[in-house]
């Protein structure tokens, strides 16, 4: 079972539609965990942070359930500028020597179509 | 904010060669960690240096080295080119603190190397 998974999309949506992205990972001492946005042949940037009670910032909703070790991001109303592929991001325990093992999916591709 | 640098942006080498790659930190910055990315996929840890030192390491074979200067630039050596190091790497810089939690990774905008 991979670290880190995602749904593998290609996501083909129009304009204004609603869309759900999907992450689970396999270590339950996980203890943060981040969506990144990664444009094409760039480098991956930070959309934002997963909370336990869920956070919101505009348009984006991410939402964490750590029983069932599941991340989501949900996206209103689409724009055209929010194609791109969607990186989950699950981050252990620091460790005695201060490392903080960090682990990316493979990713969601986005396209929102006109 | 001075952002992360890499460089060269671009790299094109032949098998069983060696490449260095660069990377200039975000300012304040004291721990830069290195990523491969293979098209199509997410990318995959290499390592990471704090203060100049290896302190985490991923499925890498030791022809992937590294250094972190005092500066807090840092380099990704590779020996011995193989046609799958073809990848896009990235240099993410974070400032770190053993009391602190996750820190927010800050990329550069990646080296895309091919072997041929």
């Amino acid at each position: 079972r991979k670290e880190v998974e995602q749904d593998p999309g290609p996501f083909n949506v129009p304009e204004g539609a609603t869309v759900a992205f999907n992450c689970t990972y396999s270590n339950s001492a996980s203890q943060s965990f981040f969506w990144y946005r990664q444009d094409c042949r760039k480098e991956p940037k930070l959309l934002m942070s997963v909370y336990s009670s869920g956070n919101e910032d505009g348009r984006f909703t991410a939402q964490l359930n750590r029983a069932s070790q599941y991340i989501s991001l949900l996206i209103r109303d689409s724009k055209l500028s929010d194609s791109a592929t969607y990186l989950c991001v699950v981050a252990d325990p620091r460790n005695s020597g201060g490392y903080q093992k960090v682990t990316f999916g493979t990713g969601t591709k986005l396209q929102v179509i006109p | 904010e001075t952002g992360v640098t890499q460089s060269p942006t671009h790299l094109i080498k032949t098998r069983g060669q060696q490449v260095t790659l660069r990377c200039s930190s975000q300012s304040g910055h004291n721990t830069v960690s290195w990523y491969q990315q293979a098209l199509g996929q997410g990318p995959q840890f290499i390592f990471q240096y704090y203060r100049e030192e290896e302190n985490g390491r991923g499925n890498f074979p030791p022809r992937f080295s590294g250094l972190q200067f005092p500066n807090y630039s840092s380099e990704l050596n590779v020996n011995a080119l193989e046609l799958d190091d073809s990848a896009l790497y990235l240099c993410a810089s974070s400032l770190s603190g053993r009391a602190s939690g996750s820190e927010k990774l800050l990329f550069g905008s990646g080296t895309q190397l091919s072997v041929l």
